[in-house]
């Protein structure tokens, strides 16, 4: 089992849609949760980061952590072509400093 | 506040040839990483500096392998006869340590080296 897993995606979603994504990590001890972005030969940008149990909302971004289940998701509210991405979930590992990475999940937002 | 830098940003180089590659992170963080990403996959971590101390090296790193973070500044990624499994976007981030004890990490553009 991998520590940190994501669909791959690509998960299409039409323009004006939430898209909704999901991330699930094998290490309850985990404190910290981060989303990035990452477009198509660029590097990730940190777009989330979440270190309690609830939703976190950002403009259009929400996040939602829940430790009991471990899994954490984003929601990406009034979707635009410009949202279309890989998006990465990144966890905590046993050292504060090592985050784990998921593979990510390709978001394809359709006009 | 430029961000994180990273030079160069591409690097092609012949396969046994070695590579230096140099990343400014944002001045007032104090944590660096070194990450190496292929296509599809997430990151893969290769190394940390707390300042100028390496204080965290991938058990997957190979010797060839060596970075080093002088005056905890700048660091450079150097790696020894290159090899065509060596192609891949070599990431930089770098993080502020926080008395909360939680680490976000902004990365730099990337330098994408290929081995031909």
């Amino acid at each position: 089992q991998k520590e940190v897993e994501q669909n791959s995606g690509p998960l299409s979603v039409p323009e004006g849609a939430i898209a909704s994504l999901n991330c699930t990590y094998s290490d309850r001890g985990s404190q910290s949760f981060f989303w990035y972005r990452q477009y198509s030969g660029k590097s990730p940008e940190l777009i989330m980061s979440i270190y309690s149990n609830g939703d976190k909302e950002d403009g259009r971004f929400t996040a939602q952590l829940n430790k009991a289940s471990q899994y954490v998701s984003l929601l990406i509210r009034d979707s635009q072509p410009s949202d279309s991405a890989t998006y990465l979930c990144a966890v905590n590992g046993k050292s504060n400093y090592q985050l784990i990475w998921g593979a990510g999940t390709k978001l394809i937002i359709k006009p | 506040d430029t961000g994180v830098s990273q030079n160069p940003r591409h690097k092609i180089t012949k396969r046994g040839q070695n590579v230096t590659f140099r990343c400014d992170p944002i001045s007032e963080h104090n944590r660096l990483y070194w990450y190496r990403q292929t296509l599809g996959q997430g990151p893969e971590f290769l190394t940390y500096f707390q300042n100028e101390a390496q204080l965290e090296k991938s058990r997957l790193l190979s010797d060839r392998f060596s970075a080093e973070r002088p005056k905890g500044s700048f660091s450079t990624l150097e790696i020894q006869r290159t090899e065509q499994g060596d192609s891949a976007m070599y990431l930089c981030a770098s993080s502020l340590i926080r008395t909360s004890g939680y680490n976000e990490q902004f990365f730099g553009p990337g330098t994408r080296l290929t081995v031909l």
